[in-house]
């Protein structure tokens, strides 16, 4: 089957780095996702790898290595406004989204 | 602005009393889905179609109809709700999968519960 594995919670301090891991099994690949949702909200797109390597957009940076089905998000200058779920998720040889069940991330002053 | 809305945002309705929610979005886009998400579970993919009159069962299609008669509207039909149908959903919309642009515009959601 498909899987999507990512931790369920975690606690980090204002100011500083969080990494978000995400490993998947799937059925080919077509790109992974990276999405924020605040409590109560619709999901917001982040960033978008298909290709081995790192992705940086500000405070934000994503990497993946599909050999390994692995990927990380990285939060750097953690603001209070970052608390919220970080969901990843990837894309068969389909072209179906497969999603995981989201990270809660809750940043502490 | 670019937007996709969805009405009712929130529901309360009774098993077997048939509801339908709509969802509409402004950008062209010819991708739309349907999710429910549960705690726990993540999203869900209901149904999605890829173009006017085509539609496909997604993971969890029991329960639910939707159509696409327009580009714009994908309406999404429970004809006989029953609690395990208490969720909130999201509808979204993309241009077509695969070409190189794939990020997912969500609607604001509706929460529905059924007693």
């Amino acid at each position: 089957g498909q899987n999507i594995d990512q931790p369920t919670e975690m606690t980090a301090t204002e100011g500083a780095i969080v990494q978000i891991n995400c490993t998947y099994q799937t059925s080919g690949f077509n790109g992974l996702f990276w999405y924020q949702q605040h409590a109560g909200e619709a999901p917001t797109f982040l960033s978008y790898n298909v290709l081995d390597g790192l992705e940086e957009k500000g405070r934000f940076s994503s990497f993946l290595s599909r050999s390994k089905g692995y990927s990380y998000l990285l939060l750097k200058e953690l603001q209070m406004k970052d608390s919220a779920s970080y969901l990843c998720a990837v894309m068969d040889s389909n072209y179906q989204l497969i999603w995981g069940a989201g990270t809660k991330l809750i940043i502490k002053p | 602005e670019a937007q996709v809305t969805q009405n009712p945002r929130y529901l309360i309705t009774v098993t077997g009393k048939k509801l339908t929610v709509t969802c509409s979005q402004n950008m062209n886009h010819e991708y739309m889905s349907w999710y429910r998400q549960d705690p726990g579970l993540g999203l869900r993919q209901i149904y999605y179609s890829m173009n006017v009159e085509v539609t496909d069962k997604g993971d969890v299609p029991e329960g639910y109809k939707v159509s696409r008669k327009e580009k714009r509207n994908f309406p999404l039909i429970l004809e006989s709700p029953s609690p395990n149908q208490t969720s909130l959903y999201f509808c979204a919309s993309s241009l077509p999968p695969g070409q190189g642009s794939d990020t997912q515009y969500f609607g604001p959601g509706t929460r529905l519960t059924v007693l």
